[in-house]
């Protein structure tokens, strides 16, 4: 089963850490954590991916859990322009090229 | 950015029309695909392209078809468009698959009334 987890909204204050939390807790042993975010009217834009081990890029770190059953996504300085929805999504089972998206966590950062 | 232009962006339709949906592509990525976005439902996969003339279908293919006959055009077809069909459509690509990242156009807006 690919379906993932994540709470519904959040609230961060501007220039502070955001954790955003996922449990996948049944998730394969090869399929990767991917992490895209949707701005206002815009199409879904690729934030970071991984698999067992932490990842860090420009826009953000993925930690992952030993168990892979949770990834958490950090943004370590949240900016106005990081509100936006962000989607954990794996890879659907049924269909090698599609991914499963949820709801996401709806982020809003106060000034 | 990547070179994704979808057209057109905003499109009114009746039913039982015929539409087509075109993304075209500038950084010659071999996958294309094509999104659905309604609420309540996230994005859900129509069809995708794995190469000049090789597609397949989607989770929700039925009403919809595809054509991809040049690396860089994907169209998507809806043959006699129905309520049910509006709803904001997204193309995408990637280079290597959705194991490596996907980069979205802007959405295509169509009502069908």
């Amino acid at each position: 089963d690919a379906k993932t987890t994540q709470p519904n909204s959040m609230e961060s204050n501007e220039e502070e850490p955001v954790h955003l939390p996922c449990n996948h807790s049944t998730i394969s042993g090869t399929d990767y954590i991917h992490w895209y975010r949707q701005l206002p009217s815009q199409g879904p834009e690729y934030v970071i991916h991984g698999l067992t081990s932490n990842v860090n890029n420009r826009m953000a770190s993925l930690a992952i859990a030993e168990d892979r059953k949770s990834s958490t996504l950090i943004l370590h300085r949240a900016t106005l322009r990081d509100a936006a929805v962000y989607y954990c999504i794996l890879r659907d089972p049924n269909y090698g090229q599609n991914f499963v998206f949820g709801p996401g966590t709806r982020l809003s950062v106060l000034p | 950015d990547a070179g994704i232009t979808q057209s057109p962006r905003h499109k009114v339709t009746e039913t039982g029309t015929p539409v087509t949906l075109r993304c075209h592509q500038t950084e010659n990525h071999r996958y294309m695909y094509w999104y659905r976005q309604d609420p309540g439902h996230g994005l859900r996969l129509i069809h995708y392209s794995y190469g000049v003339k090789d597609t397949d279908k989607g989770e929700v293919s039925d009403g919809y078809s595809v054509s991809r006959s040049k690396t860089e055009d994907f169209l998507l077809t809806l043959e006699s468009a129905t309520s049910s069909q509006t709803s904001v459509y997204f193309c995408a690509i990637s280079e290597f698959s959705i194991r490596r990242e996907l980069f979205f156009g802007e959405g295509s807006r169509l009502t069908v009334l």
